[in-house]
C-alpha cells in the first residue's frame, strides 16, 4: 500500500462549482497533513494544514481531517480557473519526532471549466 | 523576506559525469529537505539536514548526497549521473525543529542528463 493514495485525476469542475479533492494516508500515528498546490512549471505552494479532526477553513478553502478513517480532503468552493493546478496531498510521516519527513501524494489534477 | 533561493536553475549534464546542486533557506530557518520530482513517481524524499546534521534520509543509492553549512545552506551532489536522474529537483526549508508547518519550496532545478 502506498503512503499517500491520490486519485491523479484529471477532475474537472465548472467554474463557480465546489471542487473536492481526497486523499488517504497510511501511517496512523500522523499528526501533520498538508495541501500544497502546483501550478504547471512552478513548484508546490503551500494552502492548507490540518492537525485535529474535524474542519479547517480558510477563505474558499476547507480542509477536513478523519483520523479514524485516515482520510483527508480539501474543498474548494466557488472555483475560479485560477484553481485549476495539481493539488498534493502531504503528511508528515514519524509522528512528531526528529527523524519525521513529509511524504507527498502523486497529485490530482484539477481542471475548473469556464 | 526572501524565498528560498535555488541554484542554478536549469542544468545539462551527460551520462557519467557529477552535479552539485544549490539552496538557501529562507533567513532563520534551519532545517532543508530536498526532494526530487518526476512525472512518474512525483515528489520523492531524499534528505532532510538541520543544524549541519542529516537527520533523515529517504530511498535514494549512495550516489546522491548533501550537506549543510554553518548558514543553513545546502548543497546536493550526484555522481555517476544517469538518464533516469533527469528531474525537477526542489529544496524545502522550513521553520522550527518539528517542521510543524510544512515546507516552503524553492522554484527547483531542473537537471536533464543526456
Amino acid at each position: 500500500q502506498k503512503e499517500v493514495e491520490q486519485n491523479s485525476g484529471p477532475l474537472s469542475v465548472p467554474e463557480g462549482a465546489i471542487a473536492s479533492l481526497n486523499c488517504t494516508y497510511s501511517d496512523r500515528g500522523s499528526q501533520s497533513f498538508f495541501w500544497y498546490r502546483q501550478y504547471s512549471g512552478k513548484s508546490p505552494e503551500l494552502i492548507m494544514f490540518i492537525y485535529s479532526n474535524g474542519d479547517k477553513e480558510d477563505g474558499r478553502f476547507t480542509a477536513q481531517l478523519n483520523k479514524a478513517s485516515q482520510y483527508v480532503s480539501l474543498l474548494i468552493r466557488d472555483s475560479q480557473p485560477s484553481d485549476s493546478a495539481t493539488y498534493l496531498c502531504a503528511f508528515r510521516l514519524g509522528g512528531y519526532s526528529s527523524a519525521s519527513k513529509i511524504i507527498f501524494g502523486s497529485g490530482t489534477r484539477l481542471s475548473i471549466r469556464p | 523576506k526572501a524565498g528560498v533561493t535555488q541554484t542554478p536553475r536549469y542544468l545539462i549534464k551527460t551520462r557519467g559525469q557529477q552535479v552539485t546542486l544549490s539552496c538557501s533557506p529562507i533567513s532563520g530557518h534551519r532545517s532543508v529537505s530536498w526532494y526530487q520530482q518526476t512525472p512518474g513517481q512525483g515528489l520523492q524524499f531524499l534528505f532532510e539536514y538541520f543544524s549541519e546534521t542529516q537527520r533523515n534520509k529517504g530511498n535514494f543509492p549512495g550516489r546522491f548526497s548533501g550537506r549543510q553549512f554553518s548558514n543553513s545552506r545546502s548543497e546536493m551532489n550526484v555522481s555517476t549521473l544517469e538518464l533516469g536522474d533527469s528531474a525537477l529537483y526542489l529544496c524545502a526549508s522550513s521553520s522550527g525543529y518539528e517542521t510543524a508547518y510544512g515546507y516552503t519550496f524553492g522554484s527547483g532545478t531542473r537537471l536533464t542528463v543526456v
